[in-house]
């Protein structure tokens, strides 16, 4: 079974801190993706990084592919309220000509003003 | 652009009832079409997938099945729902497989 760990399950701080989220697996992944979702709606795809090592900017979100393409991370600098949410990452396996994502078990962000 | 829709968004349903959630997509065609389960605060569990109409495949064994009777709908169905069937139901699109986008989800209460 391929496992997707994000740390920390829940966090919880005060506006204008910074944060960062961790993937962590021990299997590849072609790419990864970041997810966003708040209560009662569905996740919305916020970037998709495909290369190791690169690293892609979203306003105050710095998102980073590992390496070896097995982990990442997403930092947010001087969070605010809306920036409150459960945060998902996603590796993408492909089995013959179709392709899955592998969900983590989710970072449950809030932010207090 | 494109779009999709979910429907009913809530139900509540009684143990051993018929269960059918609908899932259409506009603005694109052939699409991959899935349909995840979410338990609250968590992770999506992969459920089926569809690469074509009439292509079902099976990620979990459970109680559900899916159908895709048209290029852009997708259905999700039960006989009889049990209470384990409870949950946030979510459909979601692709064209190149990683980048999924999801619709509005349905929550499903069986009582």
């Amino acid at each position: 079974t391929q496992l997707l760990e994000q740390s920390p399950q829940f966090l919880s701080i005060q506006e204008g801190e910074n944060l960062t989220v961790y993937c962590n697996s021990s299997s590849v992944f072609s790419s990864l993706q970041w997810y966003r979702q708040e209560p009662g709606e569905g996740p919305v795809l916020l970037v998709t990084v495909v290369t190791g090592g690169e690293v892609k900017k979203l306003k105050r979100l710095t998102f980073q592919f590992g390496d070896a393409r097995k982990d990442s991370s997403l930092h947010i600098t001087a969070a605010q309220p809306g920036d409150t949410g459960l945060y998902l990452c996603a590796g993408a396996r492909f089995s013959g000509n179709t392709g899955k994502l592998i969900f983590g078990q989710g970072t449950t962000l809030q932010v207090k003003p | 652009s494109q779009t999709i829709h979910q429907w009913p968004a809530t139900l509540v349903q009684p143990v051993g009832s018929p269960l059918s959630l609908e899932c259409t997509v506009e603005g694109t065609s052939n699409p991959n079409l899935y349909w995840y389960r979410q338990a609250a605060g968590r992770g999506l569990q992969l459920l089926f997938y569809s690469v074509g109409i009439g292509q079902i495949s099976s990620e979990v064994p459970q109680n559900l099945s899916a159908s895709r009777p048209q290029d852009r709908q997708f259905i999700l169905s039960s006989k009889k729902l049990l209470l384990s069937d409870s949950g946030f139901y979510l459909c979601a699109w692709s064209l190149q497989a990683f980048e999924q986008y999801f619709g509005p989800g349905t929550r499903l209460t069986v009582t």
